[in-house]
């Protein structure tokens, strides 16, 4: 069955460090992926998305994530968090083949800036 | 991107009682569906929102639960019927432009069922 892992619940990081929050899938084919991200009390953005070609995808807020098939995942980074990264972050899966309907997301990651 | 828009943003509710949300798009879309996110968990599809025809719903949810209505392509009902505390969560809607097109979300409904 389709999946989508992230190993971590919970990270915390200092303003100005850097981040990488993992994603991992279960897929048959290759699939579309996904960063969404959530601040509290608010719906869900689109951070940056993989449906083929260049496998280091840039998004927006100075985010990128990179697909590597071999190793079924797709981690998200910043070179330099800030304080308004705070938020919960989820990675999507969707099914390819032009099918973006059917989208599973992982548990999320929660994600906590000190100053 | 489609802006969208919930009514209401929260609600507190009753058990045994409904309560109908609305998902209003500023644009044509081809595709709406709603999700459930449970308190603490991750978003889960509850069914597609099909214009002019039943809403197909995945696995676990119904439509005497969750009846759905889209009568035009800009605009989508959810009703949570006969609640229950456990119906206690975010409901989202989502939209997009046609096949292959990325999923853009709306600012969710908190519902929270006493």
């Amino acid at each position: 069955a389709q999946s989508v892992t992230q190993p971590d619940i919970h990270i915390t990081v200092s303003e100005g460090a850097s981040l990488e929050l993992r994603c991992n899938y279960s897929y048959g084919a290759t699939p579309y992926l996904f960063w969404y991200v959530q601040s509290p009390g608010q719906g869900l953005q689109l951070l940056l998305k993989y449906f083929s070609g260049d496998t280091l995808v840039q998004g927006i807020k100075g985010f990128e994530a990179e697909f590597k098939r071999s190793q079924s995942s797709f981690n998200l980074r910043k070179p330099s968090v800030h304080w308004s990264d705070a938020a919960e972050y989820f990675c999507a899966v969707g099914p390819g083949g032009y099918n973006t309907d059917k989208l599973i997301f992982g548990t999320g990651t929660r994600l906590q800036v000190f100053p | 991107s489609a802006v969208i828009s919930q009514k209401p943003s929260r609600d507190i509710c009753q058990r045994g009682t409904s309560l109908t949300i609305q998902c209003q798009v500023d644009s044509q879309v081809t595709m709406m569906f709603w999700y459930r996110q449970q308190p603490g968990q991750s978003l889960t599809l509850i069914a597609t929102a099909n214009q002019g025809s039943e809403a197909t719903y995945e696995s676990g949810f119904v439509i005497d639960k969750f009846p759905i209505s889209r009568p035009n392509l800009t605009f989508s009902t959810l009703t949570v019927s006969n609640m229950s505390p456990e119906d206690s969560s975010i409901y989202l809607c989502s939209v997009t432009g046609g096949q292959g097109d990325t999923q853009y979300f709306g600012p969710g409904t908190r519902l929270t069922v006493l």
